[in-house]
């Protein structure tokens, strides 16, 4: 299966703190980007990292890529009870394609 | 910018009817959009792919004479469930984005929540 996983599954955290979570995936990408989704709503992208990149910020989020592991995290420092939410990474099922794949999804408590 | 609408939010309805779902591509003409369904506290499984004009794509195991998806334009796909069962209830979510290459985005619609009783 080329589905990411993500890890944690869960993350409960205070708020002001940093969050961190984990996406592996399996196949060869050109980009992997990342979505929040809040409860009972649509998903929101956040960022698109290509390949060529092994970092990238947006406002509180940081989202590096290490695509000799197959591996790419999300940091969102600074927590606030607004960023609870589920975040899922997402990549190509095929190179150049825009159909994604996404993973599990990682499920952010903030707790105020 | 990139506003994808998504209508209706919400509906509960009994078996046997044939329900529609309307995604609208609002300031943007979506060249592709897809059509997934997620269950609760898991992720997003991709139904079908489709392209303004054409027919759409579907994934292996989705029924495609259950799942009717028709995009008769570039800011307008729809997805009829027909004959709905209550095994069919779910969120619905649709997407679009726009270009080629493989480096757009999706911008989602706010979901469908389909119950049959």
């Amino acid at each position: 299966s080329q589905q990411g996983e993500e890890d944690p599954q869960a993350l409960s955290i205070q708020e002001g703190e940093n969050a961190t979570m984990n996406c592996s995936y399996k196949t060869s990408i050109n980009n992997l980007q990342w979505y929040r989704q809040n409860s009972g709503r649509g998903l929101v992208h956040l960022i698109l990292i290509r390949s060529n990149e092994r970092e990238k910020h947006s406002g509180r989020l940081r989202v590096t890529l290490d695509t000799s592991k197959k591996s790419s995290s999300l940091l969102i420092t600074a927590s606030r009870a607004a960023d609870t939410a589920s975040y899922f990474c997402a990549q190509p099922a095929i190179q150049g394609a825009q159909k994604l794949v996404f993973g599990q999804g990682t499920r952010l408590t903030i707790n105020p | 910018g990139a506003v994808v609408s998504q209508h209706p939010s919400r509906v509960i309805c009994k078996s046997g009817t044939s329900v529609k779902i309307e995604c609208r591509s609002l300031d943007f003409q979506a060249t592709t959009m897809f059509w997934y369904r997620q269950f609760p506290k898991k992720s997003l499984m991709l139904m079908a792919t489709s392209n303004e004009g054409s027919k759409a794509t579907y994934e292996q195991g989705v029924e495609k004479d259950k799942f009717l998806i028709n995009h008769a334009s570039l800011t307008l796909s729809t997805l009829t469930v027909t004959s709905a069962h209550p095994e069919d209830s779910s969120f619905y979510i649709c997407s679009a984005s726009y270009g080629t290459g493989g480096y757009q985005p999706q911008h989602f619609g706010d979901g469908t929540r389909l119950s049959i009783l």
